[in-house]
């Protein structure tokens, strides 16, 4: 069936570092992709999608791409700040009518 | 901000006895959605629901109900909570033409002694 793994974390940067977590999936098909991001004390909020391969999803200067031969949606970022500090699923469409999600990975800025 | 409530914020409650949340909507989605939230589980689902009346199971459903008497309304019960259930639950929203873009609540902190 359909899953999602993430790289485990905690993952701790300083500031202004450079930004990867992996994402691979298994899927029938071709579903959307997703990251979602939990800030503290709050519910999921979408971060970005991509709906086919080679798209390229981009929000908040974080960016991943739909990669089909690798089955992978690395979510990256150039330049960290404090304020991204959070929790970021990645994510698949499973069906039309739900979606199914890693188990997380907690990133934490150091200034 | 997609207009979701839930209620309580946090609650603690003793084994055994009946426990209901509350999803509260304003955007008149169709599709509601309960998950808990687990260390090292990430979110899981436990019911969801496409419209009034018309509910259907998650991955982790045994233990608990739903009911959706109103597009706004979507509960969730324990009928005799178990330690287990400890957790924190979120309620999600979404609709046409977005389904795959799910909006959440704030969450309940549930903590079952």
């Amino acid at each position: 069936g359909n899953s999602v793994t993430q790289m485990e974390g905690p993952v701790t940067l300083s500031e202004e570092a450079f930004l990867t977590i992996n994402c691979t999936y298994t899927a029938t098909g071709y579903p959307s992709l997703f990251w979602y991001v939990q800030y503290p004390g709050e519910g999921l909020q979408l971060l970005l999608k991509a709906t086919k391969a080679d798209d390229k999803g981009s929000n908040k200067g974080f960016e991943a791409t739909y990669r089909k031969e690798t089955t992978s949606f690395h979510l990256e970022k150039g330049s960290v700040q404090v304020s991204d500090s959070a929790v970021y699923f990645c994510a698949l469409e499973h069906r039309d009518d739900k979606i199914i999600f890693g188990k997380g990975t907690r990133l934490h800025i150091l200034p | 901000d997609a207009g979701i409530t839930q209620s309580p914020r946090h609650k603690v409650t003793e084994t055994g006895t009946p426990v209901t949340l509350r999803c509260h909507q304003t955007e008149n989605h169709r599709y509601m959605y309960w998950y808990r939230q687990d260390p090292g589980h990430g979110l899981r689902l436990i019911h969801y629901s496409y419209g009034v009346k018309d509910t259907d199971k998650g991955e982790v459903s045994d233990g608990y109900s739903v009911s959706r008497s109103k597009t706004e309304d979507f509960l969730l019960t324990l009928e005799s909570a178990t330690s287990s259930q400890t957790s924190v639950y979120f309620c999600a929203i979404t609709d046409y033409p977005s389904y795959n873009e799910q909006f959440f609540g704030p969450g309940t902190r549930l903590t079952v002694l």
